[in-house]
């Protein structure tokens, strides 16, 4: 079994201010991972995804994610954070050998102008 | 591409009474539905896992007869839950894995809320 740790519930930042949100996992197997984003009311989208190759992940709005095995970390960056990016952010595995996403608890970014 | 829907968005039941949430790949075939349940600032759940034409597999701790799920086709999974209470009114996510794809693609409807009443 494998479980996600999203080490931050909330993220108050300012717009045009870095931001980084962290997510550990723990798996005994390989894993993929992701990140979704999830604005009020909706659905998840992906933002970005790391199966292998590369361990700097760009997605889309400006987010990137490092994948660290040893540490067992795929933290979310974003160098510059507008005003549409307050959402809640889960980071997700799944292991590469099976089809069932396990979901952090979430951290939702609010960004403050 | 790539597009999930559901229906309705938004339902408001009396306690009792039973609904069924829509799940429909609109582009493409899918081999693959999950559903997931969402509380209020909380993570996504997993409930269960369909897959076309064969009874859908249940996580631990999920009533299968209170949600009853059906994937009649490669396009279309149903969720119905049962006598609902108060404590079913929750956020209701489907997603789906498209069909000739990994096990990385999932792609995700806009929700359905449910408030029982």
């Amino acid at each position: 079994a494998q479980s996600v740790t999203q080490l931050d519930s909330q993220v108050p930042v300012f717009e045009e201010a870095p931001v980084e949100l962290r997510c550990n996992y723990s798996s005994s197997v390989s894993v993929y991972l992701f990140w979704y984003v999830q604005y009020p009311n909706q659905g998840l989208q992906l933002l970005l995804k790391y199966l292998s190759g590369s361990t700097l992940v760009k997605g889309i709005n400006g987010f990137e994610a490092e994948f660290n095995k040893s540490q067992t970390s795929f933290h979310l960056r974003k160098p510059s954070v507008h005003i549409s990016d307050t959402a809640e952010y889960f980071c997700a595995v799944i292991q590469a050998a099976g089809n069932k996403l396990t979901f952090g608890g979430g951290t939702r970014v609010l960004v403050k102008p | 591409g790539a597009v999930v829907s559901q229906h309705p968005s938004r339902v408001i039941c009396k306690s009792g009474t039973s609904v069924k949430i829509e799940c429909r790949s609109l582009d493409f075939q899918a081999t693959t539905m999950f559903w997931y349940r969402q509380f209020p600032k909380q993570s996504l759940m997993l409930m269960a896992t369909s897959n076309e034409g064969s009874k859908a597999t249940y996580e631990q701790g999920v009533e299968k007869d209170k949600f009853l799920i059906n994937h009649a086709s490669l396009t279309l999974s149903t969720l119905t839950v049962t006598s609902a209470h108060p404590e079913d009114s929750s956020f209701y996510i489907c997603s789906a894995g498209r069909l000739g794809t990994g096990r990385d693609e999932q792609f995700f409807g806009p929700g359905t809320r449910l408030t029982v009443l």
